[in-house]
């Protein structure tokens, strides 16, 4: 069984700085999916980034960057030029590759970003 | 492309009654998972169904059902109630095709609370 730890429950940044959101996880799968989603006030997941484990490469999204350890087991997200807009829940989580199905995603406990004027 | 819907927002039961919740994914997407989200438990895995047949499942009791139509749309039904059922449900969908490198694309979720 995959388990995925994030260990800040909340963190706060002012506007335009940059900031770190760390997670760590667990599996003994070779092949598999990293994702971080946001969740504002509305609900809805969003997804922000994802990290696919064969690729060395770090996954990037405009302000929003990876630090993929793969031997470490660390996946943390970097957001640069932080915005008011970025005030939400943001989880990690991990999806094994190659099962025949796309959906099953171990979360972790989330971490609440506030971000501050 | 309309996105994920779920309906309704908020739903309100007393325990013992049951409920039943909508999902209808985004066009084309022929799957349909279910979580809930709990200040507890956080996100947990309820189950996922494709083309009409639940592929996987999470670890829930008898109690949490659902099922897919033809077009796709999922309900999910959970039957006699408990208050611990009171939680966020998310629906996500995804074309769900032998590649999942597909991302969830998830609705707004539904808030049932049980009194």
């Amino acid at each position: 069984a995959q388990t995925v730890t994030q260990s800040q429950p909340e963190m706060s940044v002012q506007e335009a700085e940059t900031v770190t959101l760390s997670c760590t996880y667990d599996t003994s799968e070779s092949n598999y999916y990293l994702f971080w989603y946001k969740q504002p006030p509305s609900r809805q997941m969003i997804l922000v980034i994802r990290q696919e484990a064969y690729k060395q490469q770090n996954a990037t999204e405009n302000r929003f960057s990876v630090n993929f350890q793969k031997a470490a087991k660390s996946f943390s997200l970097k957001i640069s030029d932080s915005q008011l807009g970025d005030t939400a829940m943001y989880f990690c989580a991990f999806m094994r590759a190659n099962t025949g199905t796309a959906s099953k995603l171990t979360f972790g406990t989330g971490t609440r970003l506030q971000v501050t004027l | 492309k309309a996105g994920v819907t779920q309906t309704p927002r908020y739903l309100i039961k007393t325990r013992g009654q049951q409920v039943t919740l909508s999902c209808s994914p985004i066009s084309g997407h022929r799957s349909v998972s279910w979580y809930q989200q709990t200040p507890g438990q956080g996100l947990q895995f309820l189950f996922e169904y494709f083309s009409e047949t639940q592929r996987n499942k999470g670890n829930f009791p008898g109690r949490f059902s659902g099922r897919q139509f033809s077009n796709s749309r999922s309900e999910m039904n959970v039957s006699t109630l408990e208050l611990g059922d009171s939680a966020l449900y998310l629906c996500a969908s995804s074309p769900g095709t032998g590649n999942n490198n597909s991302p969830l694309h998830f609705g707004n979720g539904t808030r049932l609370t049980v009194t």
